[in-house]
């Protein structure tokens, strides 16, 4: 059964320094994962994607994350945050069968940036 | 255009009144989804409308029933909610769902209607 783990439910960093969000998942086969972002009081919305192409993937606003399938790992990270960035970043794996087909969540992991 | 957009933004409402959430895309999907999401917690599904009809229901209780009138339309109707219920109601859309099991089915989602039930 697929689920996923984000490790810590809150992060704080400086603006300008790197941001660093990690998830675990667990996946009977290659998965699709995503990174999901909600600022205060807004909806969700879609910072980047893995579909089994490049191990790499690059997000909007300058997010990127890397597929480590030895490590199951999809962690997000940038490399110098800026106070917009303070938000509620969700991992988020898809499970697929037939008509069962969902996004599985992580708890969510709260980024804080300090001037 | 990846815009998913949900009317109102925010409702108030007795526990005895009968209101209606609205979402709408223009993006071509043919799935579409209801979440709830309570403070702090991640979304919670709901519903599931695949070709306009429902596929998924989890189970939710009688007094929310969803409508999906055309490919565009998604709506929630609201009867006799408990003050438990208040919560951010977000709609998403995305591609069909396929029968293979590669499908990514990336879900776009609206800014959410803001419900509080007194």
């Amino acid at each position: 059964a697929q689920s996923v783990t984000q490790l810590d439910s809150h992060v704080s960093v400086s603006e300008g320094t790197p941001v660093l969000l990690r998830c675990n998942y667990s996946s009977s086969y290659s998965p699709s994962l995503f990174w999901y972002v909600q600022h205060p009081n807004k909806g969700l919305q879609l910072l980047l994607k893995y579909t089994s192409a490049a191990t790499l993937v690059k997000g909007i606003n300058g997010f990127e994350a890397e597929f480590k399938k030895s490590e199951t790992s999809f962690h997000l990270t940038k490399p110098s945050a800026h106070m917009s960035d303070a938000a509620e970043y969700f991992c988020v794996v898809f499970r697929g069968a037939g008509n069962n087909r969902k996004l599985i969540w992580g708890l969510g992991t709260s980024l804080a940036v300090n001037p | 255009d990846t815009e998913v957009t949900q009317t109102p933004k925010h409702l108030v409402m007795g526990m005895t009144n009968k209101k209606s959430l609205k979402c709408e895309q223009h993006m071509g999907h043919r799935a579409m989804y209801w979440y709830k999401q309570k403070a702090k917690k991640p979304p919670e599904l709901m519903f599931v409308y695949s070709y306009e009809k429902l596929s998924i229901n989890e189970s939710v209780p009688s007094r929310f029933s969803p409508e999906c009138p055309n490919s565009s339309l998604l709506n929630l109707h609201l009867h006799a909610l408990q003050p438990e219920d208040s919560a951010l109601y977000l709609c998403a859309s995305s591609h069909p769902l396929a029968g293979g099991a590669t499908s990514t089915d990336t879900q776009y989602f609206g800014p959410g209607t803001r419900l509080t039930v007194l």
